[in-house]
């Protein structure tokens, strides 16, 4: 499984944009990146998965060079309720049953 | 459905005790999967079922753990003589609704925190 390595934490103020990176250097070619948000004491949530290029749902956008290698996670204008552990993952859609999540990045979003 | 449901959802055990943790996916989801989660850690894949075949064990499942679906609905992770290494939130996750598209996404249970003393 391809490895991702995350800062560790970062702090934002409520409104802001926050960009989150992910670093994927041995991303295979048929690996998915996806994203992952827990907050304390609960499982984690699906946010975004993508392959190449941007995707954007109703939470979030993911931005991913044309080399794969890194991705980038983008919360808009963020409120105190998005302060969580973001996990990236790659993997392969398709019966990546064995997701590393890595140790995430934890983002704390201040009034 | 309300989704992957898990109990109990904190158990406190003496060092040797058993303990069994019980997992209810999200019905017709064809995979289940069990992580554990240590403090400040991410998830760790334990292991994961396609309907009622367990197709994959990771190598932290000792031989300690076993787990189950045997009708290919819930699933039953057991802990044997339990350690104080075993201490940590246990996971269970379903995905792949039968006949549909496998998205790769995961869907979380809140979790069974356990608690060796």
């Amino acid at each position: 499984l391809a490895k991702t390595t995350q800062p560790i934490s970062m702090d934002s103020y409520e409104g802001q944009e926050v960009n989150i990176t992910c670093s994927h250097n041995n991303i295979a070619t048929n690996d998915y990146i996806t994203w992952y948000q827990q907050f304390p004491s609960q499982g984690p949530r699906f946010i975004i998965q993508g392959y190449k290029t941007k995707v954007t749902n109703e939470v979030a956008s993911l931005f991913i060079p044309a080399d794969r290698k890194s991705s980038t996670l983008s919360l808009p204008r963020v409120s105190l309720s998005d302060t969580a552990v973001y996990y990236c993952l790659v993997g392969g859609p398709y019966g990546n049953n064995r997701l590393a999540f890595g140790k995430g990045n934890q983002v704390v979003v201040i009034p | 459905d309300t989704g992957v449901s898990q109990d109990p959802r904190h158990k406190i055990t003496k060092r040797g005790q058993n303990v069994t943790f019980r997992c209810d996916p999200i019905s017709e989801h064809n995979r289940l999967y069990w992580y554990r989660q240590t403090l400040g850690q991410g998830p760790e894949f334990l292991t994961y079922f396609q309907n009622e075949a367990q197709l994959e064990k990771s190598r932290l499942l000792s031989d300690r753990f076993s787990a189950e679906r045997p009708k290919g609905s819930f699933s039953t992770l057991e802990i044997q003589r339990t350690e104080q290494g075993d201490s940590a939130m246990y996971l269970c996750a379903s995905s792949f609704p039968a006949g549909g598209r496998d998205t790769g996404e995961l869907f979380f249970g809140e979790g069974s925190r356990l608690t060796v003393l």
